[in-house]
Protein backbone atom coordinates (compact mmCIF):
# COMPACT_ATOMS: atom_id res chain seq x y z
CA UNK A 1 0.00 0.00 0.00
CA UNK A 2 1.47 3.79 -0.61
CA UNK A 3 2.46 5.62 2.05
CA UNK A 4 3.07 9.13 1.56
CA UNK A 5 4.88 11.08 4.58
CA UNK A 6 5.33 14.42 5.01
CA UNK A 7 8.45 16.95 7.26
CA UNK A 8 8.05 18.73 8.73
CA UNK A 9 4.57 18.73 10.11
CA UNK A 10 5.01 22.24 10.93
CA UNK A 11 7.46 25.11 9.91
CA UNK A 12 7.78 28.93 11.12
CA UNK A 13 10.02 31.59 8.99
CA UNK A 14 10.12 34.98 8.74
CA UNK A 15 9.22 36.98 6.31
CA UNK A 16 11.48 37.06 2.91
CA UNK A 17 13.06 33.44 3.51
CA UNK A 18 13.34 30.72 0.84
CA UNK A 19 12.04 27.54 2.03
CA UNK A 20 11.25 23.84 0.62
CA UNK A 21 8.90 21.20 1.59
CA UNK A 22 9.25 17.64 1.67
CA UNK A 23 7.32 14.77 0.33
CA UNK A 24 7.71 11.00 0.34
CA UNK A 25 6.09 8.02 -1.11
CA UNK A 26 6.85 4.21 -0.88
CA UNK A 27 5.97 3.33 -4.14
CA UNK A 28 7.41 5.03 -7.13
CA UNK A 29 4.62 3.16 -9.28
CA UNK A 30 3.10 6.85 -9.51
CA UNK A 31 0.77 8.76 -12.05
CA UNK A 32 1.40 11.94 -11.51
CA UNK A 33 1.79 14.00 -8.15
CA UNK A 34 -0.16 17.05 -7.13
CA UNK A 35 0.97 19.24 -4.44
CA UNK A 36 -2.11 21.63 -2.79
CA UNK A 37 -2.54 24.11 0.01
CA UNK A 38 -5.11 24.38 2.18
CA UNK A 39 -6.02 27.79 4.43
CA UNK A 40 -8.21 26.76 7.63
CA UNK A 41 -11.77 25.77 7.52
CA UNK A 42 -11.17 25.67 3.66
CA UNK A 43 -11.46 22.89 1.01
CA UNK A 44 -7.91 22.34 -0.57
CA UNK A 45 -6.46 24.57 -3.94
CA UNK A 46 -4.32 22.79 -6.58
CA UNK A 47 -0.96 24.08 -6.79
CA UNK A 48 0.90 22.19 -9.11
CA UNK A 49 0.79 19.05 -10.69
CA UNK A 50 3.41 16.91 -11.98
CA UNK A 51 3.22 14.16 -14.54
CA UNK A 52 5.13 10.83 -13.93
CA UNK A 53 7.41 11.62 -17.21
CA UNK A 54 8.44 15.01 -15.73
CA UNK A 55 10.79 16.38 -13.22
CA UNK A 56 9.72 19.36 -12.16
CA UNK A 57 6.88 22.23 -12.61
CA UNK A 58 7.05 25.83 -12.05
CA UNK A 59 4.05 28.25 -11.16
CA UNK A 60 4.97 31.87 -10.09
CA UNK A 61 6.75 31.90 -6.56
CA UNK A 62 6.11 27.76 -6.66
CA UNK A 63 8.63 25.33 -7.90
CA UNK A 64 8.00 21.25 -7.02
CA UNK A 65 10.44 18.71 -8.05
CA UNK A 66 9.95 15.27 -8.84
CA UNK A 67 12.31 12.10 -8.27
CA UNK A 68 10.12 9.20 -9.32
CA UNK A 69 12.89 6.55 -8.74
CA UNK A 70 13.76 7.88 -5.02
CA UNK A 71 9.94 8.32 -4.06
CA UNK A 72 10.58 12.14 -3.42
CA UNK A 73 9.24 15.19 -4.41
CA UNK A 74 9.93 18.86 -2.96
CA UNK A 75 8.32 22.09 -3.12
CA UNK A 76 10.68 25.39 -3.29
CA UNK A 77 8.81 28.95 -2.20
CA UNK A 78 10.78 31.37 -3.26
CA UNK A 79 10.74 34.67 -1.16
CA UNK A 80 8.11 33.40 1.46
CA UNK A 81 5.22 35.92 2.31
CA UNK A 82 2.70 35.61 5.07
CA UNK A 83 0.26 35.20 2.72
CA UNK A 84 1.82 31.50 2.22
CA UNK A 85 0.56 30.72 5.62
CA UNK A 86 -1.52 27.44 5.08
CA UNK A 87 -1.28 23.91 5.24
CA UNK A 88 0.93 22.30 2.19
CA UNK A 89 -0.66 18.54 0.87
CA UNK A 90 1.13 16.58 -1.45
CA UNK A 91 -0.83 13.59 -3.16
CA UNK A 92 0.09 10.75 -5.44
CA UNK A 93 -1.89 9.05 -7.86
CA UNK A 94 -1.63 5.22 -9.08
CA UNK A 95 -3.48 3.59 -12.01
CA UNK A 96 -5.50 6.39 -13.27
CA UNK A 97 -8.02 6.59 -10.19
CA UNK A 98 -7.59 7.54 -6.54
CA UNK A 99 -5.08 9.69 -4.86
CA UNK A 100 -3.01 9.19 -1.31
CA UNK A 101 -1.84 12.02 0.58
CA UNK A 102 0.63 12.95 3.00
CA UNK A 103 -0.57 14.62 6.49
CA UNK A 104 0.99 17.61 5.19
CA UNK A 105 3.28 20.30 6.49
CA UNK A 106 1.61 24.11 8.59
CA UNK A 107 3.40 26.68 7.48
CA UNK A 108 3.82 29.65 9.40
CA UNK A 109 5.63 32.63 7.47
CA UNK A 110 6.19 35.70 10.10
CA UNK A 111 5.90 39.01 8.90
CA UNK B 1 -17.21 28.91 -14.25
CA UNK B 2 -18.07 27.77 -11.39
CA UNK B 3 -15.80 25.52 -8.36
CA UNK B 4 -17.19 22.16 -6.76
CA UNK B 5 -19.70 22.78 -4.51
CA UNK B 6 -20.93 20.94 -1.38
CA UNK B 7 -24.15 21.32 1.03
CA UNK B 8 -24.52 21.57 3.61
CA UNK B 9 -21.68 23.74 5.13
CA UNK B 10 -22.00 22.33 8.48
CA UNK B 11 -24.00 19.79 9.60
CA UNK B 12 -24.46 18.49 13.43
CA UNK B 13 -26.37 15.42 13.79
CA UNK B 14 -27.09 13.14 16.52
CA UNK B 15 -26.02 9.30 17.13
CA UNK B 16 -28.27 7.03 15.47
CA UNK B 17 -29.37 9.42 12.96
CA UNK B 18 -28.65 9.23 9.05
CA UNK B 19 -27.13 12.15 7.04
CA UNK B 20 -27.18 13.11 3.43
CA UNK B 21 -23.92 14.97 2.12
CA UNK B 22 -24.11 16.20 -1.41
CA UNK B 23 -21.26 17.27 -3.81
CA UNK B 24 -22.16 19.53 -7.04
CA UNK B 25 -19.06 18.20 -9.58
CA UNK B 26 -17.26 21.19 -12.19
CA UNK B 27 -19.52 20.93 -15.40
CA UNK B 28 -17.95 18.10 -17.48
CA UNK B 29 -15.48 16.63 -15.37
CA UNK B 30 -15.68 12.83 -15.21
CA UNK B 31 -13.88 11.92 -12.59
CA UNK B 32 -15.52 12.53 -8.46
CA UNK B 33 -13.93 11.81 -5.23
CA UNK B 34 -14.93 11.54 -2.00
CA UNK B 35 -12.62 12.04 0.66
CA UNK B 36 -13.09 12.54 4.73
CA UNK B 37 -10.69 14.52 7.04
CA UNK B 38 -10.54 14.20 10.56
CA UNK B 39 -8.76 16.97 13.11
CA UNK B 40 -5.77 17.48 12.12
CA UNK B 41 -5.57 14.72 9.99
CA UNK B 42 -4.71 14.41 6.19
CA UNK B 43 -7.13 13.21 3.82
CA UNK B 44 -8.83 9.48 3.51
CA UNK B 45 -10.14 8.19 0.51
CA UNK B 46 -13.92 7.26 0.35
CA UNK B 47 -14.72 6.51 -3.23
CA UNK B 48 -14.10 7.59 -6.79
CA UNK B 49 -16.11 7.64 -9.85
CA UNK B 50 -15.44 7.87 -12.68
CA UNK B 51 -17.58 8.11 -16.34
CA UNK B 52 -19.89 5.03 -16.07
CA UNK B 53 -17.67 2.86 -14.34
CA UNK B 54 -18.35 0.83 -11.20
CA UNK B 55 -16.99 3.04 -8.71
CA UNK B 56 -14.11 2.23 -6.60
CA UNK B 57 -15.86 2.20 -3.18
CA UNK B 58 -12.15 0.26 -1.21
CA UNK B 59 -12.25 3.08 1.18
CA UNK B 60 -15.55 3.06 2.74
CA UNK B 61 -14.71 2.62 6.61
CA UNK B 62 -18.15 0.20 6.73
CA UNK B 63 -21.49 -0.43 5.33
CA UNK B 64 -23.08 2.14 6.76
CA UNK B 65 -21.38 4.55 4.68
CA UNK B 66 -22.57 4.62 0.36
CA UNK B 67 -22.46 6.98 -2.03
CA UNK B 68 -24.06 7.22 -5.34
CA UNK B 69 -23.99 9.71 -8.37
CA UNK B 70 -26.80 10.63 -10.38
CA UNK B 71 -26.70 11.16 -14.05
CA UNK B 72 -22.74 11.29 -14.20
CA UNK B 73 -23.25 14.93 -12.01
CA UNK B 74 -24.35 15.37 -8.65
CA UNK B 75 -23.57 12.72 -6.12
CA UNK B 76 -24.84 12.12 -2.50
CA UNK B 77 -22.35 10.73 0.52
CA UNK B 78 -24.92 8.92 3.05
CA UNK B 79 -23.70 7.70 6.19
CA UNK B 80 -26.36 5.74 8.00
CA UNK B 81 -26.74 5.33 11.86
CA UNK B 82 -24.30 8.09 12.66
CA UNK B 83 -21.58 7.53 14.91
CA UNK B 84 -19.42 9.85 17.01
CA UNK B 85 -16.30 8.63 15.19
CA UNK B 86 -18.15 10.03 12.01
CA UNK B 87 -17.28 13.54 12.64
CA UNK B 88 -15.15 15.38 10.64
CA UNK B 89 -15.25 17.24 7.19
CA UNK B 90 -16.36 15.16 4.07
CA UNK B 91 -14.50 16.81 1.12
CA UNK B 92 -15.30 16.23 -2.37
CA UNK B 93 -13.21 16.74 -5.58
CA UNK B 94 -13.70 16.55 -9.57
CA UNK B 95 -11.53 15.94 -12.16
CA UNK B 96 -11.90 16.22 -15.76
CA UNK B 97 -10.60 12.63 -16.04
CA UNK B 98 -9.43 10.21 -13.39
CA UNK B 99 -5.94 11.15 -11.90
CA UNK B 100 -4.30 12.20 -14.90
CA UNK B 101 -5.71 16.00 -14.68
CA UNK B 102 -5.92 18.12 -11.51
CA UNK B 103 -8.31 18.14 -8.57
CA UNK B 104 -10.56 20.54 -7.83
CA UNK B 105 -11.90 20.10 -4.09
CA UNK B 106 -15.14 21.70 -2.81
CA UNK B 107 -15.26 23.79 0.73
CA UNK B 108 -16.42 20.67 2.06
CA UNK B 109 -18.83 20.19 4.65
CA UNK B 110 -18.15 19.64 8.33
CA UNK B 111 -20.17 16.85 10.18
CA UNK B 112 -20.75 16.79 13.74
CA UNK B 113 -21.83 14.13 15.65
CA UNK B 114 -23.38 14.78 19.02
Amino acid sequence: KQEVTQIPAALSVPEGENLVLNCSFTDSAIYNLQWFRQDPGKGLTSLLLIQSSQREQTSGRLNASLDKSSGRSTLYIAASQPGDSATYLCAVSHNFNKFYFGSGTKLNVKP
Amino acid sequence: GAGVSQSPSNKVTEKGKDVELRCDPISGHTALYWYRQSLGQGLEFLIYFQGNSAPDKSGLPSDRFSAERTGGSVSTLTIQRTQQEDSAVYLCASSLQGSAYEQYFGPGTRLTVT
